[in-house]
């Protein structure tokens, strides 16, 4: 079974300066790797998508990930973060079976400090 | 494409009563998904349609939850005497055959008082 691990329920950075959400996953067969964003009292939105093509994968609002299978880790970073960057973000894994379902990490809350 | 539709919103319902609540996936997605968050937490899956077909339930769905999805378009998923809980945001998502993406509704949020 396919699982996600987020390091850090909390992370605050300041405006400008760089954000890295940690993702670690585990997976008996290559999966498929999803960051979303969650901002309050709203559902979850897409950031980015690895699908076993480009290990750095770049998504929207100028974050990117970049997929590392020795260390089994897919973390979320984004050079400069801006006051409105500030949600919950989920990391989730799929497996190419079945129903393709996917299993969500607990979620990094970022707080951007101006 | 008017995205994954979720109604109500929210609901606030006495602990014993009945709720409902409906997606409409995005127009051609197949794929149909139930989710649950609770506060802190991620989401949890509970069901899997394709088309009309309920393919697979969690463990997390007892058997006080029941979902449909009649005629493989809108889905409705119930909760029979409700707990305390049960209150958490419900989510939809759906996908069509061939997508790695799997689309989020805004999701229903139920507190259970």
């Amino acid at each position: 079974a396919q699982s996600v691990t987020q390091l850090g329920s909390h992370v605050s950075v300041s405006e400008g300066a760089l954000v890295l959400l940690r993702c670690n996953y585990s997976s008996s067969v290559p999966p498929y790797l999803f960051w979303y964003v969650q901002y309050p009292n709203q559902g979850l939105q897409l950031l980015l998508k690895y699908t076993s093509a480009a290990t750095l994968v770049k998504g929207i609002n100028g974050f990117e990930a970049e997929f590392k299978k020795s260390e089994t880790s897919f973390h979320l970073t984004k050079p400069s973060a801006h006051m409105s960057d500030a949600a919950e973000y989920f990391c989730a894994v799929r497996v190419d079976t079945g129903r393709r379902a996917l299993t969500f990490g607990s979620g990094t809350r970022l707080q951007v400090q101006p | 494409d008017t995205g994954v539709s979720q109604d109500p919103r929210h609901k606030i319902t006495k602990r014993g009563q009945n709720v409902t609540f409906r997606c409409d996936p995005i127009s051609e997605h197949n794929r149909l998904y139930w989710y649950r968050q609770t506060l802190g937490q991620g989401p949890e899956f509970l069901t899997y349609f394709q088309n009309e077909a309920q393919l697979e339930k969690s463990r997390l769905l007892s058997d006080r939850f029941s979902a449909e999805r009649p005629k493989g378009s809108f889905s409705t998923l119930e909760i029979q005497r409700t707990e305390q809980g049960d209150s958490a945001m419900y989510l939809c998502a759906s996908r069509d055959d061939s997508g790695n993406t799997i689309y989020f509704g805004e999701g229903s949020w139920l507190t259970v008082v």
